[in-house]
C-alpha cells in the first residue's frame, strides 16, 4: 500500500473551511483514498474515501488531484465538534489486500 | 445494535503476566483487525482476520498471538506481558463488501504494564 504524508497539526477557526491535505505520491491506479477522524481517545470513524473522482457526503468533501498524487479533505463548516486527529489511508480495494495501515494523521483543532 | 464491543476498558498487568482482550462484534462482519496507540501516536496494526479460521499479521505482531474460531469474535492474547505493550488497543471490523468501506471500531483497551 502507498504511504502517505500529513502535516502533522493545523489550526482553523470555527465556522470556516478547513481543509486538509494529504500527499501520496506512489498511489497506484486501483487504490483507493480513505479519510478517518479519531476524536480524543475514542475508535477513529469513518469520513469518506474516493478512488479518482471528487467525493461528497455529509460529512465532508474529497478532492483528488487529477495525477492522484495528492488529496484534501475538506470539512465545510467546522465546529469545535470537528477538533480531532485525521488520517489519510490509502489502500487497494479489490481482494488480496486488506490491510488498514494509519499513519500519524493531522491534529486539527478548531478556534473559537 | 451494538457493533463491535471490547472487553476490558481498563487493566493494568505486571510484567510477564498474560492476559486475553476480547473483542466481539454482531454486524456479521468476516474482516476483523487489532490495532494498538502509543500514547499520541498513530494506529499500528497488530493482526487481522479476513475470515473464521485466517488470521494474518499486520505491522506489528511480535508479542501477540490471535485466533478466530467464529465470525463474532476475535480475542488477542498478550503472553509475558512487557511494559512496551503498555497502550491503548483497538479492536475493528468491516463488511467484505466492496460497496462498503466503513472500518467500525470498538471503544478501545487502556492496558499498563508495570
Amino acid at each position: 500500500d502507498a504511504k502517505t504524508t500529513q502535516p502533522t497539526s493545523m489550526d482553523c477557526a470555527e465556522g470556516r473551511a478547513a481543509n486538509l491535505p494529504c500527499n501520496h505520491s506512489t498511489i497506484s491506479g486501483n487504490e483507493y483514498v480513505y479519510w478517518y477522524r479519531q476524536i480524543h481517545s475514542q475508535g477513529p470513524q469513518y469520513i469518506i474515501h474516493g478512488l479518482k473522482n471528487n467525493e461528497t457526503n455529509e460529512m465532508a468533501s474529497l478532492i483528488i488531484t487529477e495525477d492522484r498524487k495528492s488529496s484534501t479533505l475538506i470539512l465545510p463548516h467546522a465546529t469545535l465538534r470537528d477538533t480531532a486527529v485525521y488520517y489519510c489511508i490509502v489502500r487497494h480495494a479489490t481482494s488480496g489486500t486488506y490491510k488498514y495501515i494509519f499513519g500519524t494523521g493531522t491534529r486539527l483543532k478548531v478556534l473559537a | 445494535n451494538a457493533g463491535v464491543t471490547q472487553t476490558p476498558k481498563f487493566r493494568i498487568l505486571k510484567i510477564g503476566q498474560s492476559m486475553t482482550l476480547q473483542c466481539t462484534q454482531d454486524m456479521n462482519h468476516n474482516y476483523m483487525y487489532w490495532y494498538r496507540q502509543d500514547p499520541g501516536m498513530g494506529l499500528k496494526l497488530i493482526y487481522y482476520s479476513v475470515g473464521a479460521g485466517i488470521t494474518d499479521k499486520g505491522e506489528v505482531p511480535n508479542g501477540y498471538n490471535v485466533s478466530r474460531s467464529t465470525t463474532e469474535d476475535f480475542p488477542l492474547r498478550l503472553e509475558l506481558a512487557a511494559p512496551s505493550q503498555t497502550s491503548v488497543y483497538f479492536c475493528a471490523s468491516k463488511d467484505s463488501s466492496l460497496a462498503n468501506e466503513k472500518l467500525f471500531f470498538g471503544s478501545g483497551t487502556q492496558l499498563s504494564v508495570l
